[in-house]
């Protein structure tokens, strides 16, 4: 079962803010959120994280709901070197990785 | 670069066929993990090893083994190759077992023919 939804594609304006969204309805108490992305056929690229605090870093900043059902992953100001896919991932830190795989994620296109 | 090194960057071998692909970890990170991704699967977690032990097993097929050396580099071996194989496999390291803290490599692309 998908922990996660996300759109499979976006475009954004080069310069403009990327406002990326997550569903995760069914996300329990002591599961993170967190952000990958994947720049065409190459390793994944850790983005940023959070368990329900709002978090920012240099990449990006994430915002969780209230409620953990949901969250958005901003690109303050996008730029071609953007282009990716972003994967939102939940997991916990205990999980086993057995049972962790990596969505669809979102196919995020920044043009000029 | 990240600091995860993996070879060679391609392969391209014939079904029924066995290969080794290698992975050298961050300086300092202790852990290792393997991921296949193929398009029509995504990124599937395969193994991890952490200092020369397994530890965790995903989606990993009977016909693939791994190791991690005592110098920390890993080897993924998959043998009996099927078309179905062709594939990116990555590789991750870790310095424990936080998923924040994982590096991929730019990872193997192998192609069975």
């Amino acid at each position: 079962d998908a922990k996660t939804t996300q759109p499979p594609s976006m475009d954004c304006a080069e310069g403009r803010a990327a406002n990326l969204p997550c569903n995760h309805s069914t996300i329990s108490g002591n599961e993170y959120v967190y952000w990958y992305r994947q720049i065409h056929s190459q390793g994944p690229q850790y983005i940023i994280h959070g368990l329900k605090n709002n978090e920012t870093n240099e990449m990006a900043s994430l915002i969780i709901t209230e409620d953990r059902k949901s969250s958005t992953l901003i690109l303050p100001h996008a730029t071609l070197r953007d282009t990716a896919v972003y994967y939102c991932i939940v997991r916990a830190q205990t999980d086993s990785w057995g049972k962790f795989q990596f969505g669809a994620g979102t196919q995020v296109v920044v043009t000029p | 670069d990240s600091g995860v090194t993996q070879t060679p960057k391609h392969l391209i071998t014939a079904t029924g066929q066995r290969v080794t692909l290698r992975c050298s970890p961050r300086s300092g990170d202790l852990s290792v993990y393997w991921y296949q991704q193929s398009l029509d699967q995504g990124l599937q977690f395969l193994i991890q090893y952490y200092n020369g032990e397994e530890r965790a097993k995903g989606n990993i097929l009977e016909r693939f083994s791994a190791q991690q050396f005592p110098d920390l580099h890993s080897e993924l071996n998959l043998s009996s190759l099927e078309l179905g194989d062709s594939a990116l496999y990555f590789c991750a390291s870790s310095e424990d077992s936080y998923f924040y803290g994982y590096t991929f490599g730019s990872g193997t692309r192998l192609t069975v023919v």
